[in-house]
């Protein structure tokens, strides 16, 4: 069974930093894409980042360049992502989604909050 | 604004079919695979339909999916109560090298 947890989410002021994880099991981790997927109050689903299998490449939505980094250890099952610069508007649930490059996903977690507030 | 159009709200009553459109462009939906997924409140979104038309298994036959050129549609029959959800769709978008989603469709059973 695919399961995907996400912790690292919570309150962090405006200029801020914040390391997003997800633990992956049930599936061979290396072989799939993964993503990060956020959905603000009220809002609909944004794509924010993907890595391909291997982590040798990885892609960005243009909001998120240069501020937020992907990366994935294979060899613990776990993906990240390292958000800095926070601003308010980056206040959302996180998701976590499994899939292969140049797809969507096939499987989510339940997604951690990130509160970017003072 | 969504790169992908979907219109904000349906709805219908118990039985019957609705239909949810999904528009897009050439470097989405008219050259990649179209997905939909269902997100119940307060839940992480689940997929619904894959490569178009495809069903995971244990979703019901109920649900369909269609695309034709740079649109798409799910369609789903029989509606029941706990069909009650938001419905969004997903490509790969070639020019943005990333996913896109439509801006969901809350689907109110009347």
């Amino acid at each position: 069974e695919v399961k995907l947890l996400e912790s690292g989410g919570g309150l962090v002021q405006p200029g801020g930093s914040l390391r997003l994880s997800c633990a992956a099991s049930g599936f061979t981790f290396s072989t799939y894409a993964m993503s990060w997927v956020r959905q603000g109050p009220g809002k609909g689903l944004e794509w924010v980042s993907t890595i391909s299998g291997s982590g040798s490449s990885t892609y960005y939505a243009d909001s998120e360049k240069g501020r937020f980094t992907i990366s994935r250890d294979i060899s613990n099952n776990t993906l990240y992502l390292q958000m800095n610069s926070l601003r308010a508007e980056d206040t959302a649930v996180y998701f976590c989604a499994k899939g292969r490059l140049g797809m969507p996903f096939d499987y989510w977690g339940q997604g951690t909050l990130v509160t970017v507030s003072s | 604004q969504s790169v992908l159009t979907q219109p904000p709200s349906a709805s219908g009553t118990p039985g019957q079919r609705v239909t949810i459109s999904c528009s897009g462009s050439s470097s989405n939906i008219g050259s990649n695979y179209l997905y939909w997924y269902q997100q119940l409140p307060g839940s992480a979104p689940k997929l619904l339909i894959y490569v178009n038309n495809q069903r995971p298994s244990g979703v019901p036959d109920r649900f369909s999916g269609s695309k034709s050129g740079t649109s798409a549609s799910l369609a789903i029959s029989g509606l029941r109560s706990e069909d009650e959800a938001d419905y969004y769709c997903a490509s790969w978008d070639d020019s943005l090298n990333g996913v896109v989603f439509g801006g969901g469709t809350k689907l109110t059973v009347l």
